[in-house]
């Protein structure tokens, strides 16, 4: 399996300031068709997870412009360019490129 | 987007088995090519159980491939999920959704459950 390992478990924020999530996999996430299948998926409190970007930096509609995703091969970053109150909650990486699909650990998201 | 909610117990007895149930409305569970398990521990990690084509074609996660089954009844509009000689290591929040957690850009349509809080204890 692939391991999905995000840093920090926890990210305290200034509201309207930045934050950044990394996360690293154990192995290539490219796939042989050329794309690499990683998604974030943020998780508010008490709510089911919901995508905010597919294959690394596709946001969906919908989806504030504040938040970017980045990375190629094994290391991926999500960032809030300036955070917003209702940003606040968990946030995973999960790669969907090989079976079985895998999840980083999440990252909690919460205001100073 | 349709609408889920999953049902089953919320207590299963340890070796027992664990039976929930995924009733789509707004839709039909042949709409839709795959529909998904997946799973939040409670110290919220999340696990990625398997899915289930409407024509019957499966992917389950190796990990629990053994004690996994999941099923569509199109007469009831709904898919299921059983998996057997369950322990405490299977206490989690369920959650199903509409789609392949691969949706790509298709996901924007993905519809979640609220999830089912499901214990294993004596």
């Amino acid at each position: 399996d692939i391991v999905m390992t995000q840093t920090p478990l926890s990210s305290p924020v200034t509201l309207g300031q930045p934050a950044s999530i990394s996360c690293a996999s154990s192995q290539s996430l490219a796939h042989s068709d050329g794309n690499t299948y990683l998604s974030w998926l943020q998780q508010r409190p008490g709510q089911p997870p919901r995508f905010l970007i597919y294959k690394v930096s596709n946001r969906f509609s919908g989806v504030p412009d504040r938040f970017s995703g980045s990375g190629a091969g094994t290391d991926f970053t999500l960032k809030i360019s300036r955070v917003e109150a209702e940003d606040v909650g968990v946030y995973y990486c999960m790669q969907v490129t090989q079976f079985p699909f895998t999840f980083g650990g999440g990252t909690k998201v919460e205001i100073k | 987007q349709v609408q889920l909610q999953e049902s089953g117990p919320g207590l299963v007895k340890p070796s027992g088995t664990l039976s929930l149930t995924c009733a789509v409305s707004g839709g039909s569970v042949t709409s839709n090519n795959w529909w998904s398990w997946v799973r939040q521990f409670p110290g919220k990690g999340l696990e990625w159980i398997g899915e289930i084509g409407h024509w019957g074609s499966t992917n389950y996660n190796p990990s629990l491939e053994s004690r996994v089954t999941m099923s569509v009844d199109k007469s009831k509009n709904q898919f299921s999920l059983r998996v057997t000689s369950v322990t405490a290591a299977d206490t989690a929040v369920y959650y199903c959704a509409s789609d392949s957690l691969s949706c790509g850009g298709n996901c924007l349509n993905l519809s979640w459950g609220r999830g089912t809080l499901v214990t294993v204890s004596s």
